[in-house]
Formats: structure tokens, C-alpha cells, sequence
């Protein structure tokens, strides 16, 4: 069985640049969240995709932005992107929405932002 | 507001020696509750969960927790620490029914000498 697992590995860009993450969620899973870490801080929750479906977001402005396709894989996209964007972005993938269900995280995307 | 306290950043034990890692919970409702630890260059790895019955709770890694609502904690424990688990603990929140939305502490680093 494959785990979750998101690329790019590490990605620098430029202030003011898009870009785009990828998350593959475990086999059988339908709801995708993502999370910012920035150094030295606890993972933060951005939103959440059930079945195809935003499902609760947290704190962050419109430019950060989801997809998730019909396979259940999810895509985060964040434009305008600002210095303090640089972080570890972590995607988890479960079996279902709600608080019950154990979430499997990837090993994270890296982000610098320049 | 919900959120998570750990109130240590930074701790160091010999290895053999007992740990115990705090985490205080501020939450409407009754939570789930959870510890995570992540590794260098990894994603986040659960250890256990609460969310009812039982208030001692037996993990993986030989970890356990003690769920404490008179004292809003959720403190981690290990009898006898291996050089292994030297890594980033984190405690998290949740309890919605609707999205697994995880509210994480800060984390407490846990560096074990020989």
C-alpha cells in the first residue's frame, strides 16, 4: 500500500510568483488536508477536500487555493507569493471527514520563497 | 478559542532515562486529542489518539498519554527513552464531526544523549 506522497521535494520561487503542489492521498482515502509549517511552528491547517469538495478552511487569504480531482488526489496553489509563504507545506490524507478518522501525512513540500 | 499549549520547547534526557512531554488544551467541547512526532526531513507520524473512554492510552513506539479534563492535559509519556526517538513531538486538537481539521502546539523538541 503507498503512503501519501506530495511533490516537489523542495521548490524556490520568486516574491510574487504562483505555484502549485501536488499531494497524492493513500489508497482508499477521500478527504485531503493541507497544512502550512513554518520553522519552528506547529503545522496549520489551510483547508480541506472531501470528495472533490472544499470542507472547512482555516486562516489564510484567497490566494491560497485547492483542487482535488476525481481520484482524490489534491493540488495546492498559492499566487502572489510572499516571503512569509516560505514553509513546509504538509498534505494529509483520510478515510473520511471528521475528527474520528486518523490522518496520514506525506513527508511535505518546501517552499522558499526569495 | 481552541488551541494547544506545550510548554516545553526544548527538552534533553539521557537514554534509559523517563520522559514526559506536557500539552495543555483549551477546547469547547470534548476533544480529540493526539500526539504526532515528526522526524527530520519527514512527515508527521501519529503515536496515539484519544477520544473517549479509556483516559490512558496506550501508543505505538511504546508511548502512552493520560487525558486529564480537570487539568486540560494530554501529557506524553515514555518509561525508558531510546536514541531513536529523539525528533519534534507534537500535540494536537480536534474534535469537529464534520472536518478533521487538527489545531497543533508548537512542539517540543526532544534531543536524547547517550
Amino acid at each position: 500500500e503507498t503512503g501519501v506522497t506530495q511533490s516537489p521535494t523542495h521548490l524556490i520561487k520568486t516574491r510574487g510568483q504562483q505555484v502549485t503542489l501536488r499531494c497524492s492521498s493513500q489508497s482508499g482515502h477521500n478527504t485531503v488536508s493541507w497544512y502550512q509549517q513554518a520553522l519552528g511552528q506547529g503545522p496549520q491547517f489551510i483547508f480541506q477536500y472531501y470528495r472533490e469538495e472544499e470542507n472547512g478552511r482555516g486562516n489564510f487569504p484567497p490566494r491560497f487555493s485547492g483542487l482535488q480531482f476525481p481520484n482524490y488526489s489534491s493540488e495546492l496553489n498559492v499566487n502572489a507569493l510572499e516571503l512569509d509563504d516560505s514553509a513546509l507545506y504538509l498534505c494529509a490524507s483520510s478515510l473520511g471527514r471528521g475528527g474520528f478518522y486518523e490522518q496520514y501525512f506525506g513527508p511535505g513540500t518546501r517552499l522558499t520563497v526569495t | 478559542a481552541q488551541s494547544v499549549t506545550q510548554p516545553d520547547i526544548h527538552i534533553t534526557v539521557s537514554e534509559g532515562a523517563s520522559l514526559e512531554l506536557r500539552c495543555n488544551y483549551s477546547y469547547g467541547a470534548t476533544p480529540y486529542l493526539f500526539w504526532y512526532v515528526q522526524s527530520p526531513g519527514q512527515g508527521l507520524q501519529l503515536l496515539l489518539k484519544y477520544f473517549s473512554g479509556d483516559t490512558l492510552v496506550q501508543g505505538i513506539k511504546g508511548f502512552e498519554a493520560e487525558f486529564k479534563r480537570s487539568q486540560s492535559s494530554f501529557n506524553l509519556r515514555k518509561p525508558s527513552v531510546h536514541w531513536s526517538d529523539a525528533a519534534e513531538y507534537f500535540c494536537a486538537v480536534g474534535g469537529s464531526y464534520n472536518t478533521d481539521k487538527l489545531i497543533f502546539g508548537t512542539g517540543t523538541r526532544l534531543q536524547v544523549f547517550p
